[in-house]
C-alpha cells in the first residue's frame, strides 16, 4: 500500500533558523515524491518534486531510498514560509493520483 | 498564467440533497481528479478522469458519487443525497497530458460543502 507520513502537525522556527519538514513513505516500486505549499488562503501550489532536483524559495528534498524518506530543508526560514506544507506520492496506477501526507504547519516566529 | 477555477467556493445543503460541485480545468490539459479534505484530516483521493472515463476511483467514491465531463470544458463531481460526514473542502485538479510527464497537479481554490 501506498502510504506518506508527516510526523510533525505544528513546526514552529524562529526567522533565520534552519527547518526541517519530516515526510517518510512506502511504496514498493520507485517512487516519485512532491512537496506542496498552501499558503493562507490560497490554493495548494507545487513546491517542489524530487525529480527535478531544483531549490526553490530556497527549499531543497532529497530523496532517501534506504529510510524511505523525502524530507523539506531550508538552512534559513522567513515569515513568509509561514504555511502548510504537504508531502506527496504520485501513485503509480492509471490514473496517477497523489496520495498525501497529513501535512505539517509551519510557522515562522519574528 | 492560467489556473483551474471551482465553483461555488462555498456551498451550504441539507443532508439529502443533491449537489453538484464546479471545475474548469487548464484548458490544454488531459488528467482530472477530485481530492477531498475533512477539516483537520488530510487531502483525501477520490476520483480521478481521462480520455471520458473514470481512469480510478478510491474507497470513498461510492455509489453516491459520479464525475462528468458534460461539455469539454467543466468537469463536476455530483453527490446524489449528501450525508453530514460530506462536509469537506473539495479540490479539483488537472494534470498535462505529456507520457511519462512532470506529474505535477495543479489545483484549484476548493469549494466548501457544508451539510446541515
Amino acid at each position: 500500500a501506498q502510504r506518506v507520513t508527516q510526523p510533525e502537525k505544528l513546526l514552529s522556527v524562529f526567522k533565520g533558523a534552519p527547518v526541517e519538514l519530516k515526510c517518510n513513505y512506502s511504496y514498493s516500486g520507485s517512487p516519485e515524491l512532491f512537496w506542496y505549499v498552501q499558503y493562507s488562503r490560497q490554493r495548494l501550489q507545487l513546491l517542489l518534486r524530487h525529480i527535478s532536483r531544483e531549490s526553490i524559495k530556497g527549499f531543497t528534498a532529497d530523496l532517501n531510498k534506504g529510510e524511505t524518506s523525502f524530507h523539506l530543508k531550508k538552512p534559513f526560514a522567513q515569515e513568509e514560509d509561514s504555511a502548510m506544507y504537504y508531502c506527496a506520492l504520485r501513485a503509480y496506477n492509471y490514473g496517477q493520483n497523489f496520495v498525501f501526507g497529513p501535512g505539517t504547519r509551519l510557522s515562522v516566529l519574528p | 498564467e492560467p489556473e483551474v477555477t471551482q465553483t461555488p467556493s462555498h456551498q451550504v445543503t441539507q443532508m439529502g440533497q443533491e449537489v453538484i460541485l464546479r471545475c474548469v480545468p487548464i484548458s490544454n490539459h488531459l488528467y482530472f481528479y477530485w481530492y477531498r479534505q475533512i477539516l483537520g484530516q488530510k487531502v483525501e483521493f477520490l476520483v480521478s478522469f481521462y480520455n471520458n472515463e473514470i481512469s480510478e476511483k478510491s474507497e470513498i467514491f461510492d455509489d453516491q458519487f459520479s464525475v462528468e465531463r458534460p461539455d469539454g470544458s467543466n468537469f463536476t463531481l455530483k453527490i446524489r443525497s449528501t450525508k453530514l460526514e460530506d462536509s469537506a473542502m473539495y479540490f479539483c485538479a488537472s494534470r498535462g497530458g505529456l507520457a511519462g510527464g512532470t506529474g505535477e497537479q495543479f489545483f484549484g481554490p476548493g469549494t466548501r460543502l457544508t451539510v446541515l
